[in-house]
């Protein structure tokens, strides 16, 4: 079956540009996460969805950073007059439901944007 | 606040012999643990978790890792190493309830880099 998918795989953008990464999560899973992993490091949480609620987004790094899923399906994260500091990967995941029930825990991840700003 | 360790940067295991990547936690409560790998450009994925029961977890590919409530350690192993076992190891843990914002975020370590060799 279809795994998470995002798009683009590479952006290059120029400090001071706008951009959007998309995320598709796999059909029918509730909960959607944002991750950043800069070279060298592991995955950093920045936001959460339960549907097309934004539970939490105490990982956002600054307010220039925002993320929507309106529809309770695909998200996307918006970066606003990026910054060099901001070139990572960012990697979104998806997993049936936020509860504690079995199964239902793991996060299956896409394969990330690589943002590089110049 | 939860955390994961993973003290070694890099593993090098000869082909057949067992491995070992070694990861630690801190987590309020009763831990999630999980471990993930990820091969060069591609996003991750999962290889096993611990949840409750058995202390000895079986997963993909022939991994399996052990949960050690006193030592706070969940170690990934494999009995007989593979070349294309040779990727990066994240150890990751979420904390049994979610946190206050409502968040089930995984914490990763800054990942394992393996290498098997021929």
């Amino acid at each position: 079956g279809a795994g998470v998918s995002q798009s683009p795989r590479y952006k290059v953008a120029k400090r001071g540009q706008d951009v959007a990464l998309r995320c598709d999560p796999i059909s029918g899973h509730v909960s959607l996460f944002w991750y950043q992993q800069a070279l060298g490091q592991g995955p950093e949480f920045l936001t959460y969805f339960q549907n097309e609620a934004q539970l939490d987004k105490s990982g956002l790094p600054s307010d220039r950073f925002f993320a929507e899923r309106p529809e309770g399906s695909v998200s996307t994260l918006k970066i606003q007059r990026t910054q060099q500091e901001d070139s990572a990967v960012y990697l979104c995941a998806s997993s049936l439901v936020g509860s504690s029930g079995r199964g239902q825990e793991t996060q299956y991840f896409g394969p990330g944007t690589r943002l590089l700003v110049l | 606040a939860q955390s994961v360790a993973q003290p070694e940067d890099q593993v090098n295991v000869a082909e057949g012999n067992p491995l070992t990547v070694k990861c630690t936690y801190s987590v309020s409560g009763n831990p999630y643990l999980f471990w993930y790998v990820q091969y060069p450009n591609r996003g991750l994925q999962f290889l096993l978790k611990y949840i409750t029961g058995d202390n000895l977890v079986k997963g993909s590919y022939g991994f399996e890792a052990e949960f050690n409530k006193s030592q706070t350690s969940f170690h990934l192993k494999k009995p007989s190493a593979l070349v294309s076992d040779s990727a990066l190891y994240f150890c990751a843990v979420r904390a049994t309830l979610p946190s206050g914002a409502g968040s089930y975020q995984l914490t990763f370590g800054k990942g394992t880099k393996l290498s098997v060799i021929p």
